[in-house]
């Protein structure tokens, strides 16, 4: 089983900065099958990244995904008011599939 | 609209069962695998279980495995959880999600671009 760890817990930052997200995997994420979530309190996660790079429908072009292997990294170039929330990485390369164990993103 | 509504939740005692739906609409159902995705208060995200389009593979995370099992019925654009041998842990809000077609022909789909709303499940006596 792939264990995601994630890290920062959480991340304290102002409007306008930049967020650098870290998800690394225990094992090799096999065809870089590694997705970002974002979750606000009381809904359901959105998808902003799938297949480590690849940025969903919809999604604004300051979210990114990189990396490769057992390291990914998630980065917000300009936090908007709207972006502050919790965000997953998940593996979907091997099974069981598996969801980190979060980062909060706050307002310092 | 791409909508899921997830139904079946409750309050139910250890050791007891439970089937949960989700009724899919706006998209073409069959031509997707689907999943379901469990999230404990206060807790971060967990998979529970995956079915390709056709039924033809299944997935499930070693803490389900042997007591949930899940189905899909095309014809009805719905997808079903039985849960059996319930248990205090399994306490959570239960999500059904869309996968994404995985091009690189992993029957399970790829990553999950729709979500329900989710359906509360409460274990205890």
């Amino acid at each position: 089983e792939i264990v995601l760890t994630q890290s920062p817990g959480t991340l304290s930052l102002s409007p306008g900065e930049r967020a650098t997200l870290s998800c690394r995997a225990s094992q090799s994420v096999s065809s870089s099958y590694l997705a970002w979530y974002q979750q606000k309190p009381g809904q359901a996660p959105r998808l902003l990244i799938y297949g480590a790079s690849s940025r969903a429908t919809g999604i604004p072009d300051r979210f990114s995904g990189s990396g490769s292997g057992t390291d990914f990294t998630l980065t917000i170039s300009r936090l908007e008011p709207e972006d502050f929330a919790v965000y997953y990485c998940q593996q979907y390369g091997s099974s069981p599939w598996g969801f980190g164990q979060g980062t909060k993103v706050e307002i310092k | 609209e791409v909508q899921l509504v997830e139904s079946g939740g409750g309050l139910v005692q250890p050791g007891r069962s439970l089937r949960l739906s989700c009724a899919a609409s706006g998209f073409t159902f069959d031509d997707y695998a689907m999943h379901w995705v469990r999230q404990a208060p206060g807790k971060g995200l967990e998979w529970v279980s995956g079915i390709s389009w056709n039924s033809g593979s299944i997935g499930y995370a070693d803490s389900v495995k042997g007591r949930f099992t899940i189905s899909r019925d095309n014809a009805k654009n719905s997808l079903y959880l039985q849960m059996n041998s319930l248990r205090a842990e399994d306490t959570a809000l239960y999500y059904c999600a869309k996968a994404i077609h995985d091009y690189g022909g992993n029957p399970l789909g790829g990553a999950f671009d729709i979500w329900g709303q989710g359906t509360m499940v409460t274990v205890s006596s």
